[in-house]
């Protein structure tokens, strides 16, 4: 059973254009949610994070939206650079926890 | 450069064999973390520790272990290995063991398993 979603399993942009990255999620017990960001041969690295007491937290040109209600999340990259294509996960951790569920990946490409 | 080390970078070994993965965390950090990310999934939490003591558990599979010593590296431990259990392994690691932006993972580059 998969408690963190990504559904999109690939995304192309133009650069200078919006990317939009989709994560959802099934349990209701998450209080904190991450973005990383994965290059080919390397480790993730953290991108930005999320408290479930926010809806919205933004740095530079990333921005994480919470819309608790629906159980959802989203990453906003504007403007979009050719350096940004990697494969991006979304991740939560059960509060009371130190444990991280992480989705499955979405594969962005930025077009020069 | 994450500052995580991750021993071997490949690894190739036969079913039914018995294989140990190192990971030395980043100076200064008592916490470590182990992922398996097999073909088209996610990364898969399997446990944490934090000081030399085991702090939460994921998925870890029984045939699989792992400890953090003294020196605060680690070791993750696989035996009676099976073709699924082919996977990129991860480690990171935290100052305290949260996780979270103040106190953020720092992963590997993964060591690569193919069991055949």
């Amino acid at each position: 059973d998969q408690q963190v979603k990504q559904n999109s399993p690939s995304l192309s942009v133009q650069e200078g254009r919006i990317s939009i990255l989709n994560c959802d999620y099934t349990n209701s017990m998450f209080d904190y949610f991450l973005w990383y960001k994965k290059y080919p041969a390397e480790g993730p690295t953290f991108l930005i994070s999320i408290s479930s007491i926010k809806d919205k937290n933004e740095d530079g040109r990333f921005t994480v939206f919470l819309n608790k209600s629906a159980k959802h999340l989203s990453l906003h990259i504007v403007p979009s650079q050719p350096g940004d294509s990697a494969v991006y996960f979304c991740a939560a951790r059960e509060s009371g926890t130190y444990k991280y569920i992480f989705g499955t990946g979405t594969r962005l490409k930025v077009l020069a | 450069d994450s500052g995580v080390t991750q021993t071997p970078k490949h690894l190739i070994t036969a079913t039914g064999q018995r294989v140990t993965l190192r990971c030395s965390p980043r100076s200064g950090d008592l916490s470590v973390y182990w992922y398996q990310q097999s073909l088209d999934q996610g990364l898969q939490f399997l446990i944490q520790y934090y000081n030399g003591e085991e702090r939460a558990k994921g998925n870890i599979l029984e045939r699989f272990s792992a400890q953090q010593f003294p020196d605060l590296h680690s070791e993750l431990n696989l035996s009676s290995l099976e073709l699924g259990d082919s996977a990129l392994y991860f480690c990171a690691s935290s100052v305290h063991g949260r996780g979270t932006a103040t106190d953020t993972q720092y992963f590997g580059p993964g060591t690569r398993l193919t069991v055949l």
